[in-house]
């Protein structure tokens, strides 16, 4: 297992646009969690899934944004209409219980034109 | 209001001196506290957890207190290595239970050989 797999590592749009982005946790991981980290702050939590359930929303994430994980694997951050404001890196992690270390993936760079 | 906040401004040692980074927190009761490294543009590193029982913890090089009474937690390393350049963040789970991880904007750490 190579660990927390995100793609794409880069995505530039046009503002207006909807953009997806994959996160593929550690396979025996059943919590998963998706941040946002903009440039000098620390990652800041959007939602988490335990398996297939989506057990938090953080009021970050404004109703434009989706997030699913059928199946309870791999798991997609979806952004319609995107804003310049939602310029940042987006960030998966995954870990295997609670009180447990959080693997992250590599991000996944969002930059709105 | 809630916040964890971290020394803003980058700290610079010399190789082999310790470096000691500063972790407080204003209205939360953390069961746990956990410290992670950035490296420019890649995702945050699992370091070091301590629990609120737990008064000091270490790892190779790494040591990690926690004063609940104080609010703080401190994170050192020792014989500190050019490598060990990167951004240390603290994390806190404020609600205890599934892992929901609080940031702190994170300390640059640069050590000069």
């Amino acid at each position: 297992d190579t660990g927390v797999s995100q793609n794409p590592r880069h995505k530039i749009t046009k503002r207006g646009q909807n953009v997806t982005f994959r996160c593929d946790p550690i396979s025996e991981h059943n919590r998963l969690y998706w941040y946002r980290q903009t440039l000098g702050q620390g990652p800041e939590f959007l939602t988490y899934f335990q398996n297939e359930a989506q057990l938090e929303k953080s009021r970050l994430l404004s109703d434009r944004f989706s997030a699913e994980r059928p199946k309870g694997s791999f798991s997609t951050l979806e952004i319609q209409r995107t804003e310049q404001g939602d310029s940042a890196m987006y960030l998966c992690a995954s870990s295997l219980r609670r009180e447990a270390e959080a693997f992250f993936g590599q991000g996944t760079r969002l930059t709105v034109v | 209001s809630q916040k964890i906040e971290q020394n803003s401004e980058a700290l610079n040692i010399q190789e082999g001196k310790t470096a000691t980074l500063t972790c407080n927190y204003t209205n939360y009761s953390p069961a746990y506290l956990q410290w992670y490294r950035q490296d420019p543009g890649r995702g945050p590193v699992f370091l070091l957890l301590i629990r609120e029982n737990e008064k000091e913890k270490r790892k190779e090089r790494l040591k990690v207190t926690f004063d609940t009474t104080l609010k703080q937690s401190l994170f050192h390393i020792t014989a500190s290595q050019p490598a060990d350049s990167a951004t240390y963040l603290c994390a806190l789970d404020p609600q205890g239970g599934y892992n929901k991880l609080i940031f702190g904007a994170g300390t640059r750490l640069a050590v000069h050989p």
